[in-house]
């Protein structure tokens, strides 16, 4: 069975430029979840699907940042304009709908970098 | 959710069983601890997930004394591929809670030759 994967593994973009991030999640995971860490910091959550809908979204840091689902499979997380401190690893993790357990799983991450 | 204290590092050699020890002191009767792993350049990966007493899988065990105010993952003879950040989460964990994980700073173990 494949596992989480994000694409791409690394970008590295320009301050003002805009950058999507790939999310694709174990196949039939309904929760999908975005996370990021920014240099030095704890991991931090964003935000999290449950299918298409956004179940919440608490931990998005401002209107940069816009997250779809659409057909409830993967995910794209854009970043528009990207700032510097935009810059950190930014993981997808995804766990089964039924089962109420703190496993989720994860991709590799994508390590964004903001010059 | 309980606020979780874990040693910033550990050095441990190999062949040696390496335990570390989460203080969770505000967890409530619904928490359950969890234990995550996490490798250089990787996702997190759950290890292991318990409510009281000991739980044991083909990884670890993980046990919890009975006042539940903190918890230590057990590893057996470590190996230098057993180098990694360990994080202990304490969350509720029951449906239709939320399930955003909360990461701590992690225990970063380091297993040397």
């Amino acid at each position: 069975e494949a596992g989480v994967t994000q694409f791409p593994s690394h970008s590295v973009i320009e301050k003002g430029q805009t950058v999507t991030l790939r999310c694709d999640p174990i196949s039939g995971h309904d929760n999908l979840y975005w996370y990021r860490r920014v240099m030095g910091k704890e991991i931090k959550f964003l935000l999290h699907f449950v299918k298409e809908s956004k179940q919440d979204e608490s931990g998005m840091p401002n209107n940069r940042f816009l997250a779809e689902r659409t057909g409830g499979t993967y995910s794209t997380l854009k970043v528009q304009p990207a700032e510097l401190e935009d810059s950190g690893v930014y993981f997808c993790a995804s766990s089964p709908r039924t089962g109420a357990s703190y496993e989720q799983y994860f991709g590799p991450g994508t390590r964004l970098t903001v010059t | 959710l309980a606020k979780t204290t874990q040693p910033i590092s550990m050095d441990s050699y190999e062949g040696q069983e390496v335990n570390i020890t989460c203080s969770h002191n505000n967890i409530a009767t619904n928490d359950y601890i969890t234990w995550y792993q996490q490798f250089p350049s990787q996702g997190p990966r759950f290890i292991i997930q318990g409510y009281k007493t000991k739980v044991t899988n083909e990884v670890a065990s993980l046990f919890i004394p009975a006042d539940r105010k903190s918890s230590t993952l057990s590893l057996p003879r470590v190996s230098l591929s057993d180098t990694a950040v360990y994080y202990c989460l304490v969350g509720d964990i029951g449906s239709g809670s939320a399930r955003q994980l909360t990461f701590g700073s992690g225990t970063q173990l380091t297993v040397l030759p």
